[in-house]
């Protein structure tokens, strides 16, 4: 019973060429948002979807960019991943984004390696 | 800016109990705290959040200070499937803090 995968688990690009990873949910949740995660260190937001609504954080590099064409999926584009983009992206949703006690339900991550 | 501070890590034996501690000292009124483990090559997953008072799930036990500048998760009795990296988070109006997370070994 997945309810948040994520394509692929495991990508290798090299450096300066554009990758795609890809989140998508079963449990019709309006919140999506995206994770990186570097070795040994918390998970840091880059951004979420509100239905429709995106929502960057104020530190998130231009490089990454989302779309969400639908309630079901979201993808998250690095437009030139460098070095210091190795990282496991995670994907996760949540009902909704008005109250701060919704739970996040995380897939299983995209481990991307640059080389 | 509100942040949330925790142990490296942690060690218990199987089958006692665990308190794993979070300072929280700059916690906004209306911040809420959750805490969520992650094992390993999985993303994380929720165990419990509260507010105020203490809480109890089927997972943990949450226990608040008073002044909200503090709170600890209580593993009752710990098993080796319990060993993860533990986060505390706080999420309130248009942020999501993340403590570094206590890395929590069970010895069998």
């Amino acid at each position: 019973d997945a309810m948040v995968i994520q394509n692929p688990r495991y990508q290798v690009t090299q450096f300066g060429k554009p990758v795609t990873l890809s989140c998508s949910q079963t449990l019709n949740h309006n919140v999506m948002y995206w994770y990186q995660q570097k070795s040994s260190q918390a998970p840091k937001l880059l951004f979420h979807y509100y239905d429709k609504d995106f929502n960057n954080e104020a530190d998130t590099p231009d490089n990454f960019q989302s779309r969400r064409p639908n309630t079901s999926f979201c993808f998250l584009d690095i437009r030139s991943p460098g070095l210091g983009d190795t990282a496991m992206y995670l994907c996760a949703t949540s009902r909704d984004a008005g109250t701060a006690q919704e739970t996040q339900y995380f897939g299983p991550g995209t481990r991307l390696l640059v080389l | 800016d509100a942040k949330t501070t925790q142990p490296n890590s942690m060690e218990s034996n199987e089958e006692e109990p665990v308190h794993l501690p979070c300072n929280h000292s700059t916690i906004s009124g209306t911040d809420y705290i959750h805490w969520y483990r992650q094992l390993p090559s999985q993303g994380p997953e929720y165990v419990i959040h509260g507010l105020t008072s203490n809480v109890n799930n089927r997972m943990a036990s949450l226990a608040i200070a008073e002044d909200r500048k503090s709170s600890t998760l209580i593993l009752h009795r710990a098993t080796l499937r319990d060993a993860a990296v533990y986060y505390c988070i706080l999420i309130g109006d248009d942020k999501i803090i993340f403590g570094k997370g206590t890395r929590l070994h069970i010895l069998p």
